[in-house]
């Protein structure tokens, strides 16, 4: 299995309070992603990272924000989280057009 | 924008009855294409993957995809079900106008009865 951690792997919180989820990743892979994953909509792309400090947004990105200091982690902030935020979130890594390697996800309850 | 469409968000067959899932993308220049499954409270482990060398691909657990240019399909298929492969299934494309990319589908979601 490709070596990719979140962290945590469950959690509740509070509406309007911010929250990071973390992802970290051994394989040494330039791309990073976050999704989030709701019934009926499949895997929507967050953020989506191709290098150190470099990043961009995706198809849902309003209300997340990301870093990428080193190569291995990738953290996802939830400035002030919504109730339409919780979510199973997953973190993948990737080597350009190949496949995509998964965590195991973290849910995320606001409350 | 690069998207993919999965045609019927559950399917339900017989053990030993043949598997169909669609998957169609819109790309003008063919991308690489994907399958993968996800079993409950799991992340996603990937079938298999179309890459511009052979169109049939074979993946595994038995199943196997077509990529059909003229059509934008790349349906997964298996010609035998077990109730092992009662999942769900995301297709999923990169690469071809959308960049690096991993763009999914709303996947579907197989039962298999016995």
């Amino acid at each position: 299995d490709a070596g990719i951690t979140q962290s945590p792997r469950h959690k509740v919180t509070e509406t309007g309070t911010p929250v990071t989820l973390r992802c970290h990743q051994t394989e040494n892979h330039r791309y990073m992603y976050w999704y989030r994953q709701d019934p009926g909509h499949g895997l929507r792309l967050i953020h989506y990272s191709y290098g150190v400090k470099d990043t961009d947004k995706g198809e849902v990105s309003d209300g997340y924000s990301v870093s990428r200091s080193k190569t291995e982690d990738f953290l996802l902030t939830l400035e002030s989280a919504t109730s339409s935020q919780t979510s199973v979130y997953f973190c993948a890594i990737s080597e350009g057009t190949k496949e995509a390697f998964f965590g195991q996800g973290t849910r995320l309850t606001v409350v | 924008a690069q998207s993919v469409t999965q045609l019927g968000s559950h399917v339900s067959v017989s053990e030993g009855a043949l598997v169909l899932l669609r998957c169609n993308y819109s790309s003008s220049v063919p991308p690489y294409l994907f399958w993968y499954v996800q079993y409950p409270n799991q992340g996603l482990q990937l079938l298999l993957k179309y890459t511009s060398a052979a169109t049939l691909v074979k993946g595994i657990n038995g199943f196997e995809a077509e990529f059909k240019k003229s059509e934008t399909s790349f349906h997964l298929t298996k010609p035998s079900a077990h109730m092992s492969d009662a999942a769900e299934y995301f297709c999923a494309v990169s690469g071809g106008t959308g960049g690096f990319k991993t763009i999914f589908g709303a996947g579907t979601r197989l039962f298999v009865k016995a």
